[in-house]
C-alpha cells in the first residue's frame, strides 16, 4: 500500500514551457486535491476532484488545469509556466469516513 | 467560508519544557480539526484529529490537542519538548457539513526546540 505518490519529485522549467504532474493513490479514495505551498502562505487549494471524470476549482486555479480520467490518478497541468508558479506542489486524497487527508511527498517546481 | 489562524510564525521552546502551538478556527457548522507536521523537504504527516467526543485528543509522538468550542481553538501541546520536534506545524479545519473542497490550512508555525 503506497498511499499517495507524486511524480516527478523535482523539476526546473523555463518560462512558457508546459508540464504535467502526476498524482496516484491506491486507497480507493473518491476525493483528490492539488495544493501549492509557498513560504508564509500555508497550503492553498488549486483544484480538486470528487470522483472520476469530475474536477472543480479551488482557491488559486489560474494557470493550472487538471484531469481525473481514472479514479486513482489526478493530473495537474501547467500549459505555459510562469515564475509565479515556482512552488512546492502537494497532492492529497481524503477518506471521508474517518475524516483524514493523506498527502503525497510533494513536487518541487522551479520556473526560471 | 472556513478559516484557520495560527497567530505565531515561530515558537521557541527549550528542550524538556512544555510546548503549545496555537490555532483558532472559523466554520459555519461543526468542525473537523487536524494537526499536521512537516519536516524539511518532506510532505505533511498527520499528527492528530478532532472529529467528535473528548475535547482532549492524543496523537502521534506524544502530542495532544485540546478542542475548545467556546474559544474556537484547537491548540497543540506536548508536556516535554524534544529537539526532534523542531518542524513546521499546520492546523487545518473542515466543516463536517460542508462540501468536498478539502481542508483549509493555517499558514503554519515553525517550532524550534533549543537544546
Amino acid at each position: 500500500n503506497a498511499g499517495v505518490t507524486q511524480t516527478p519529485k523535482f523539476r526546473v522549467l523555463k518560462t512558457g514551457q508546459s508540464m504535467t504532474l502526476l498524482c496516484a493513490q491506491d486507497m480507493n479514495h473518491e476525493y483528490m486535491y492539488w495544493y501549492r505551498q509557498d513560504p508564509g502562505m500555508g497550503l492553498r487549494l488549486i483544484h480538486y476532484s470528487v470522483g472520476e471524470g469530475t474536477t472543480a476549482k479551488g482557491e488559486v486555479p489560474d494557470g493550472y488545469n487538471v484531469s481525473r480520467l481514472k479514479k486513482q490518478n489526478f493530473l495537474l497541468g501547467l500549459e505555459s509556466a510562469a515564475p509565479s508558479q515556482t512552488s512546492v506542489y502537494f497532492c492529497a486524497s481524503i477518506d471521508f469516513i474517518i475524516g483524514e487527508q493523506y498527502f503525497g511527498p510533494g513536487t518541487r517546481l522551479t520556473v526560471t | 467560508a472556513q478559516s484557520v489562524a495560527q497567530p505565531e510564525d515561530q515558537v521557541n521552546v527549550a528542550e524538556g519544557n512544555p510546548l503549545t502551538v496555537k490555532c483558532t478556527y472559523s466554520v459555519s457548522g461543526n468542525p473537523y480539526l487536524f494537526w499536521y507536521v512537516q519536516y524539511p523537504n518532506r510532505g505533511l504527516q498527520f499528527l492528530l484529529k478532532y472529529i467528535t467526543g473528548d475535547n482532549l485528543v492524543k496523537g502521534s509522538y506524544g502530542f495532544e490537542a485540546e478542542f475548545n468550542k467556546s474559544q474556537t481553538s484547537f491548540h497543540l501541546k506536548k508536556p516535554s519538548a524534544l529537539v526532534s520536534d523542531s518542524a513546521l506545524y499546520f492546523c487545518a479545519v473542515r466543516d463536517n457539513g460542508g462540501g468536498a473542497d478539502g481542508l483549509t490550512f493555517g499558514k503554519g508555525t515553525h517550532l524550534i526546540i533549543q537544546p
